[in-house]
């Protein structure tokens, strides 16, 4: 079945220590984000890559980097994990970047920095 | 700045009709969406508008009202297996999804 793979599903993870959170499409989608989800806020957007290659910072990109070595991979990852980055990843694409086009969404991961 | 704003939870009976708000102001406009999400899952599309009116499709529909800044879901013939988040997106100048917290649907038999 086509769409978007996330791993792991869940991590508990001491603080300071590095970690890369994984997303696959098989969609072929040119475009593909990483958001965070965190109770009482909108999913807010970290980084986003609109084609191999490239990549952007989005509203909270600190402590974060990503990658876009293919179409199909885009990697997330925490240097030094800190508690505040404890939330619900979530990993999605679109066909068509910079456009109207429907952003689908992989299962997330779940992370806890103690 | 950029905000959406919705109700944080909703409480309605199975079978009924319940709509959901949302106003939304941000740094351009290039429509707005509203995505469904079951407690533990991914967020999953359900509607977009651009143009004012109401766009239906099936059980659900989806309003949108530009010069107020104003949107709306409507569920009809509710089912248990509607209880769930309710997620309104506006896509600003950029094309960037600004997202709204959420409106946690909770359904009674």
């Amino acid at each position: 079945i086509a769409g978007i793979t996330q791993a792991p599903t869940s991590q508990i993870l001491a603080a300071g220590r590095r970690m890369t959170l994984r997303c696959t499409q098989d969609m072929r989608h040119n475009a593909m984000y990483w958001y965070r989800q965190d109770l009482g806020l909108g999913l807010r957007l970290i980084h986003y890559s609109n084609t191999a290659g490239t990549t952007g910072k989005g509203e909270v990109p600190d402590g974060y980097s990503v990658s876009r070595a293919n179409t199909d991979d885009f990697p997330l990852t925490l240097a030094s994990a800190v508690p505040s980055q404890t939330s619900v990843y979530f990993c999605a694409s679109s066909e068509v970047p910079e456009s109207t086009d429907t952003q689908y969404f992989g299962p997330g991961t779940r992370l806890t920095v103690l | 700045g950029q905000n959406i704003d919705q109700p944080t939870e909703m409480t309605a009976t199975e079978g009924a009709i319940v709509q959901i708000n949302c106003t939304y102001q941000t740094s351009g406009f290039n429509g707005l969406f509203w995505y469904q999400q079951h407690a533990g899952e991914a967020p999953t599309f359900l509607s977009y508008n651009v143009l004012d009116g109401l766009e239906e499709k099936g059980r659900f529909s989806s309003f949108l009202s530009r010069s107020k800044g104003y949107s709306y879901l409507l569920l009809k013939e509710l089912q248990m297996k509607d209880s769930a988040s309710y997620l309104c997106a506006s896509l600003d100048s950029n094309y960037q999804l600004i997202w709204g917290a959420g409106t946690k649907l909770i359904i009674k038999p």
